[in-house]
């Protein structure tokens, strides 16, 4: 099956500052990667999302590229403000199987 | 509210009750998953259904878990003779379409066993 790693585990950036977060996927047909933001107590919510035939995708301040070679995607988030402060699931999804998701990175955003 | 619901919110039992939970998928929404989620963890895929149909099941799933959707509407997951393992947030999510588009995500039932 489907195995995410993602990193860092934790992430602490000064209030302006770019974070990025990195995943890797075991399954070289999974087509979809979508990154959730989960408050404390609250539901992930998606963010932003690629799908496998595109390279990279902005949305504002967020942006993810995505290396089907490596088998890796990247979450950027620049201009960080303390509400970015959240933890962030990567996650691969192959068409008829389910999401897999890695196991997440708190960004602690310090004003 | 339209987006995904679930009921209870929170629900706390003894060890070796049953318990069962309740998820609303957005309307029109055809495919309802099931996810397990610890402290500090990333969701757990546990089963889904497309319409009244249970495609997929985790080997998470134990056989004291069960799930279904009769209707191909909202769904319900019960969980028999309770662990304190199975301690955790189940969160629900729905999607539209198959092959990997958006799903999201309801508030979850928090479980605990004591």
């Amino acid at each position: 099956g489907e195995n995410v790693e993602q990193h860092p585990s934790t992430l602490s950036v000064q209030e302006g500052d770019s974070a990025v977060i990195k995943c890797t996927y075991s399954d070289s047909a999974s087509n979809y990667f979508p990154w959730y933001k989960q408050e404390l107590g609250k539901r992930p919510q998606l963010i932003i999302d690629i799908r496998s035939n595109v390279g990279e995708k902005k949305d504002q301040r967020i942006a993810v590229t995505l290396n089907k070679t490596a088998k890796h995607f990247s979450l950027h988030i620049t201009e960080t403000q303390p509400e970015d402060s959240a933890v962030y699931f990567c996650a691969a999804f192959r068409a008829g199987n389910m999401l897999t998701f890695g196991g997440g990175t708190r960004l602690m955003v310090k004003p | 509210d339209t987006g995904v619901s679930q009921n209870p919110r929170h629900k706390i039992t003894k060890r070796g009750q049953n318990v069962t939970f309740r998820c609303d998928p957005i309307s029109e929404h055809n495919r309802l998953y099931w996810y397990r989620q610890t402290l500090g963890q990333g969701p757990e895929f546990l089963t889904y259904f497309q319409n009244e149909a249970q495609l997929e099941k985790s080997r998470l799933l134990s056989d004291r878990f069960s799930a279904e959707r009769p209707k191909g509407s909202f769904s319900t997951l019960e969980i028999q003779r309770t662990e304190q393992g199975d301690s955790a947030m189940y969160l629900c999510a729905s999607s539209l379409l198959a092959g990997g588009n958006e799903q999201f995500f309801g508030p979850g039932t928090r479980l605990t066993v004591l």
